[in-house]
């Protein structure tokens, strides 16, 4: 596709419900990021993938988190007995993964919510 | 500890000159770079600097002095469409791990 894309764009789930997030990255990009962002604060760095593997998954606020890329494109952040603190909009972003600079194209985000 | 330290608003006026600072203090440090992100909208890339110096955009200038831990965003002729948060971010190990600032969000006013 042209950029990113992140399904659903609304999720709301009640405490203690399982939920799955997705997103798709551009194509070809090799890299693949998911922050966390609450109102009025910066995105909050969760994880990325540098192909199938996750390079980084040291922002993963604790074992409930879990994401994979199983072929090396789409990715599914999976969060397990929800909380209401995990209430946020969850965004993914690519990159090419090579250049120095690293230009990261974010989808639109997934607002999750929970009750 | 890892930090970014930017204000959390600023306010200008429809053609003025306006700078946003950013300090970080990080474990690595592989380049700093700043993001837009409008209100509802998505982050949006806009500029990056691995070595000391200033980088021009168009309207949008980043300066970075890697011996100070400081960098700054300049935006120029602003316009009404400037209105909205910037953050700036750092790569800080060797890989793709990118820490963000809070935010500074920006009013331009007519």
């Amino acid at each position: 596709g042209a950029g990113v894309s992140q399904t659903p764009s609304n999720k709301v789930t009640e405490k203690g419900k399982y939920v799955e997030l997705r997103c798709d990255p551009i194509s070809g990009h090799t890299a693949l990021y998911w922050y966390r962002q609450s109102l009025g604060q910066g995105p909050e760095f969760l994880i990325y993938f540098q192909g199938t593997g996750a390079a980084d998954d040291s922002g993963l606020p604790n074992d409930r988190f879990f994401a994979v890329r199983p072929e090396g494109s789409v990715s599914t952040l999976k969060i397990q007995r929800t909380e209401r603190g995990d209430s946020a909009v969850y965004l993914c972003a690519s990159s090419e993964g090579t250049s120095g600079k690293n230009e990261q194209f974010f989808g639109p985000g997934t607002r999750l919510t929970v009750l | 500890g890892q930090s970014l330290e930017q204000p959390s608003e600023v306010t200008a006026v429809e053609g003025a000159i306006v700078q946003i600072n950013c300090t970080y203090q990080t474990s690595g440090f592989y380049g700093l770079s700043w993001y837009q992100q409008h209100d509802g909208g998505a982050p949006t890339f806009l500029s990056y600097n691995a070595l000391d110096g200033l980088e021009e955009t168009g309207r949008f200038s980043s300066f970075l002095s890697r011996s100070d831990s400081y960098g700054y965003l300049l935006l120029q002729e602003l316009q009404m469409k400037d209105s909205a948060s910037y953050f700036c971010a750092v790569r800080d190990n060797g890989g793709f791990k990118t820490i963000f600032g809070a935010g500074t969000r920006l009013f331009v006013k007519a």
